[in-house]
């Protein structure tokens, strides 16, 4: 099994609906992310979490909302999808101890497609 | 606004040779600096991390750090059909919050 599994791998859905894209981990990290990526634009930050109780916003969090369910799951959620918000979707975990940098640990990607 | 920038490319070299990947960074606070691969219509994956000054070596790969003129780079040895993908430069975020700009990345076509 895959370290960082995301769910679903494709999504198509209508503007307007309320959708959910889920994360789990079993690496044991703290720290879980959520990208998205856009051609030209790279991955933006959505959402980040260091612990259950530790929710922060990133640079793109309108339109956004996030539960950290437990160590390993991180869900996101569009409210009421548009269709701007098509994108491929990455949650990403790293080590996270004291004051110290880790590199990030990918899920393979959830596409999204809001027609 | 902090920035990561990258040429987009195709940066383009024959199988064997050497390919340099560059990446320069606006914040000279950023402490740590990252390589990714993606290959196309997957997720990236971390090759390198670089923390101080100078090179460091991994296998085929190579990543050099510059803080005063504030650029790092890649360079890939024998390069192979099999390095063919986008190459993501990632900083910290001088903020102190854990986080990492990313730059949009260099995609790389090894032509064998």
């Amino acid at each position: 099994d895959a370290d960082v599994t995301q769910t679903p791998r494709n999504r198509i859905t209508k503007t307007g609906k309320r959708i959910m894209l889920e994360c789990s981990q079993t690496k044991g990290h703290d720290r879980m992310y959520w990208y998205r990526q856009d051609p030209g634009l790279g991955l933006r930050l959505i959402y980040y979490s260091f612990d259950v109780k530790d929710i922060n916003k990133g640079e793109i969090s309108d339109g956004y909302s996030v539960s950290r369910q437990a160590q390993a799951k991180f869900s996101l959620s569009l409210e009421s999808a548009i269709p701007n918000q098509t994108a491929l979707y990455f949650c990403a975990t790293s080590e996270g101890r004291g004051y110290e940098y880790y590199g990030y640990t990918f899920g393979s990607g959830t596409r999204l497609t809001v027609v | 606004q902090k920035e990561v920038e990258q040429n987009s490319g195709p940066l383009s070299v024959p199988e064997g040779a050497i390919a340099s990947l560059n990446c320069t960074y606006s914040d000279r606070g950023s402490q740590s600096f990252f390589w990714y691969r993606q290959y196309s219509g997957k997720s990236p994956e971390l090759i390198m991390f670089i923390y101080s000054n100078g090179d460091k070596e991994d296998g085929r790969f190579t990543a050099q750090l510059n803080k005063a003129s504030q650029y790092v780079s890649l360079l890939i040895r024998d390069s192979q059909p099999s390095d063919s993908a986008t190459y993501l430069c990632a900083v910290t975020d001088p903020s102190g919050t854990y986080k990492y700009i990313f730059g949009t990345g260099t995609r790389l076509k090894v032509l064998a």
